[in-house]
């Protein structure tokens, strides 16, 4: 089944400090998300994206955030000056025409900010 | 998107049919049922969706109600490896693909 990769798995932080949290999409999927799980709560999404710009944002989604598809692999989010409150796991998913309606998520980077 | 009630929390034996309802009274007429489970803090996996017909796959079967306001995520021979979170989840099947709004699922525990 093919899969989509984030890198790091977890990462500790100082806060102030920007993060860049990394994601490889299914190959030929062109649709790409961001959620966020913050511990013991439930997923919520952050962004979507597609044809080089964002489509959707929520409002979690503010200006310390930002995401960028710098090449033809990889997607990323990043987060300008991280704050305890941006503790949580980042879920990136991709969806594609040839894979139906099936979004399929990646396995997520543990962000811990201290 | 329409929102969508489950209980917090079921039990199933294993080797047993494991029955999870979802209610979605407001779902309008593009709007999908998907099913999805996060085990213990993985990412979300993908089980089943359908729109208005029963559907079945290697995974689970979903039935839906003819009018469409309630369904059924059956896994046949629950195991062990089923304990797992369960998110219902309405989606329209226009332009924003992938923007799932995930509530609180239920809590499947599978036991011996």
């Amino acid at each position: 089944e093919p899969e989509v990769t984030q890198t790091p798995s977890h990462q500790v932080t100082q806060m102030g400090q920007e993060v860049i949290l990394r994601c490889v999409p299914i190959s030929n999927h062109l649709y790409f998300y961001w959620y966020r799980q913050i511990l013991g709560q439930k997923v919520e999404f952050l962004v979507s994206f597609y044809n080089n710009e964002i489509s959707e944002k929520s409002e979690i989604f503010d200006d310390q955030f930002s995401v960028e598809r710098p090449d033809g692999s990889n997607f990323t989010l990043k987060i300008r000056s991280t704050k305890l409150e941006d503790s949580a796991m980042y879920f990136c998913a991709s969806w594609g025409q040839k894979s139906g309606n099936t979004i399929y998520f990646g396995e997520g980077s543990w962000l811990t900010v201290v | 998107d329409a929102k969508t009630t489950q209980p917090p929390s079921m039990d199933c034996a294993e080797g047993r049919a494991a029955n999870l309802p979802c209610n979605h009274s407001t779902i309008s007429g593009n709007e999908y049922v998907y099913w999805y489970r996060q085990i213990h803090s993985q990412g979300p996996q993908y089980i089943i969706h359908g729109l208005k017909n029963n559907e079945t796959n290697e995974m689970a079967s979903l039935i839906i109600t003819e009018d469409r306001k309630s369904s059924t995520l059956i896994l046949p021979h629950a195991t062990l490896r089923d304990t797992a979170v369960y998110y219902c989840i309405v989606r329209a099947g226009g332009t924003s693909y992938g923007k799932l709004t995930f509530g609180q699922g239920t809590i499947l525990t599978v036991h011996p």
